[in-house]
């Protein structure tokens, strides 16, 4: 069946410091592929998407490349901030299903 | 949060007792999905619907949970007689496409 496997937290950064959150996929086809961010207490909010092989999702600074030949899905952000702190949690989509599988998410923590 | 709306956002029940979790979709979104996160845990899915369909609900527990949405009105998940297990936050999203906009979800304690 199809899985997502994110690299496990908690990740603790200095701000300003470069960031890599490792997503790998499992899945049949050409599936989408979506990063969450959840902020303490509240839902999730789609940080970012990619919708086939080679393409970048980008938003807020933040980065990442659909990888169909490494079948990842990495998020990166060059320069991290305090309020970058949250759960991000890596998804995909099947083609043919609505549904999103998510990973195990990633708590990350930035320090002054 | 584009617009999901689900309530109550806190929910307090004994074991035994109902839980009635509401959903009111982004305006013109057809498509209502609920996800349940338990603590320190990614989303897992329960059901799809589309108006007064069921159309997935692989991700459902076979007894003593339902959804609904109607033609009228928001998306209800139920969960009759609850235990403690059921403890967690359950996740409310609406699309026309893929990526769904998650509402805020509500959080359910059972006592």
């Amino acid at each position: 069946g199809n899985s997502v496997t994110q690299m496990e937290g908690p990740v603790t950064l200095s701000e300003e410091a470069f960031l890599t959150i490792n997503c790998t996929y499992t899945a049949t086809g050409y599936p989408s592929l979506f990063w969450y961010v959840q902020y303490p207490g509240e839902g999730l909010q789609l940080l970012l998407k990619a919708t086939k092989a080679d393409d970048k999702g980008s938003n807020k600074g933040f980065e990442a490349t659909y990888r169909k030949e490494t079948t990842s899905f990495h998020l990166e952000k060059g320069s991290v901030q305090v309020s970058d702190s949250a759960v991000y949690f890596c998804a995909l989509s099947s083609q043919g299903a609505q549904k999103l599988v998510f990973g195990q998410g990633t708590r990350l923590t930035i320090n002054p | 949060n584009a617009g999901v709306m689900q309530n109550p956002r806190h929910l307090v029940r004994r074991r035994g007792q109902e839980a009635r979790l509401r959903c009111s979709p982004v305006k013109g979104h057809s498509h209502v999905y609920w996800y349940r996160q338990l603590p320190e845990e990614g989303l897992k899915f329960m059901v799809y619907l589309q108006k007064e369909n069921i159309i997935d609900e692989s991700g459902m527990p076979k007894e003593r949970f339902s959804a609904e949405f109607p033609k009228e009105g928001p998306s209800i998940l139920r969960i009759q007689q609850v235990v403690r297990g059921d403890s967690a936050a359950y996740f409310c999203a609406s699309s026309l496409d893929r990526g769904e906009y998650f509402g805020p979800g509500t959080r359910l304690t059972v006592l």
